[in-house]
Formats: structure tokens, sequence, C-alpha cells
């Protein structure tokens, strides 16, 4: 079974700082893989997925995440970090079955940003 | 355009009292789901229904029970609430089981 490591359950910056929240898999075979983030109160939205092709992948709001096979990694990265930003991240995981895929969701990271 | 409903928001029972929380999409999306959300523990899947008129079991199905009405609509059911049951639940659906899952905004639920 496929399982998720966000390792930082809770990190502050200050805004313009750069950002990288880390997220580690364990599965077998190469697997999808996403960031979602969830403002207070509020669902989860997606930021961006990668399924295959390049690894450096390009989301929403200015965050990139690149997926490293070799250490079962793929961190999200932001260069200048704003106060909206503030939120809780989510990484997931899900194996290609041909059928309906099955997200694993990490723990989590909550960002706090100050001004 | 709404994207995924849920009803109620917010949720108090009693133990052993039943409800059910609906889930509607306008998407005309194929596959929906029901996660629940700890803290510490990120979310969880319950169920999930890759198409009309199917469902399979998730990470965490004890205690629920799951109806696929139709193509828009997938309802969470407690039959007999325990505190262990206290959450936030969320619906997601997708335009296949491949695709991107858009989430609802959640269901509070206390059980006292």
């Amino acid at each position: 079974a496929q399982s998720v490591t966000q390792p930082d359950i809770h990190i502050t910056v200050s805004e313009g700082a750069s950002l990288e929240l880390r997220c580690n898999y364990s599965y077998g075979a190469t697997p999808y893989l996403f960031w979602y983030v969830q403002s207070p109160g509020q669902g989860l939205q997606l930021l961006l997925k990668y399924f295959s092709g390049d690894t450096l992948v390009q989301g929403i709001k200015g965050f990139e995440a690149e997926f490293k096979r070799s250490q079962s990694s793929f961190n999200l990265r932001k260069p200048s970090v704003h106060w909206s930003d503030a939120a809780e991240y989510f990484c997931a995981v899900a194996p290609y079955t041909g059928t309906a895929s099955k997200l694993t969701f990490g723990t989590g990271t909550r960002l706090q940003v100050t001004l | 355009n709404a994207g995924v409903t849920q009803t109620p928001k917010f949720q108090v029972l009693k133990t052993g009292q039943s409800m059910t929380l609906q889930c509607a999409q306008d998407m005309n999306h194929n596959s929906m789901y029901w996660y629940r959300q700890d803290p510490g523990m990120g979310l969880r899947l319950i169920y999930y229904s890759a198409s009309e008129g199917t469902t399979d079991k998730g990470e965490v199905p004890n205690g629920y029970n799951v109806s696929r009405l139709n193509k828009r609509e997938f309802s969470l059911r407690l039959e007999s609430a325990a505190p262990s049951q206290t959450s936030v639940y969320f619906c997601a659906s997708g335009k296949t089981s491949l695709e991107t899952q858009y989430f609802g905004p959640g269901t509070r639920l206390l059980v006292l």
C-alpha cells in the first residue's frame, strides 16, 4: 500500500521569503502525485499534480514541485511567499489502477506567514 | 456552476442516532468520494464510487454506508453514530478516476 510522509507539521516563513514543503512517498511503482491546499474552514483545492513527463511541475498561485524518483520525494516550492499563502498543505499519492484512484494523503503541513 | 455542494454544514448528534450526509456535483463527473479529516491524520478515504451504480470501500469504511443515487449525488449514512465519528467530512468528485478531485466545503459533525 502507498503512504505519504510530510515531516514538517508546522512551518513559519516571512512574507517574501522562499518556501519548500517536503513530501516523501512510498509506493512500488511510479505514483501519481498531488499537492492540495486548504484554507481555514474550506475544502481542498488542487495546486498541482504529476502524472508523467517533465519532473518539474508548475501549478497555480506561483507554486511548483519537483518529482525526484531517486529520493521518493515531491517537494513543493514557491520563490516568494505572500501572506495569503498561509494555509495547510497536503501532499497526496495515488496508484494507477485503471479504476477509481484512491488518494492517500499526508498529515499536512501548516504554513504560517509573518509580515 | 456550484461545483461540489454538501449538506448540512454542521451537525450535532447523540450517540446512537443516525443521519445522512448529502453530496451533489454539477460538473458531470463520473467518480465521487467521501473522506474524513481528523487532526494530525490528514484525509482518509471512507468510500468511493467510480461510476454511477458502483461503490467500493476505502481505508476506513466501518460504521458507514453510501448510496450513489444518480450521477450527481453520493450520500454517506451513519446508521448508529459513535463519538469516534466526530470529524469533518469531505465529499469530492472527479471527471474520471484518474482526474483531479474537486472537494466540497465539508460537513463538521460532532457526536456526543
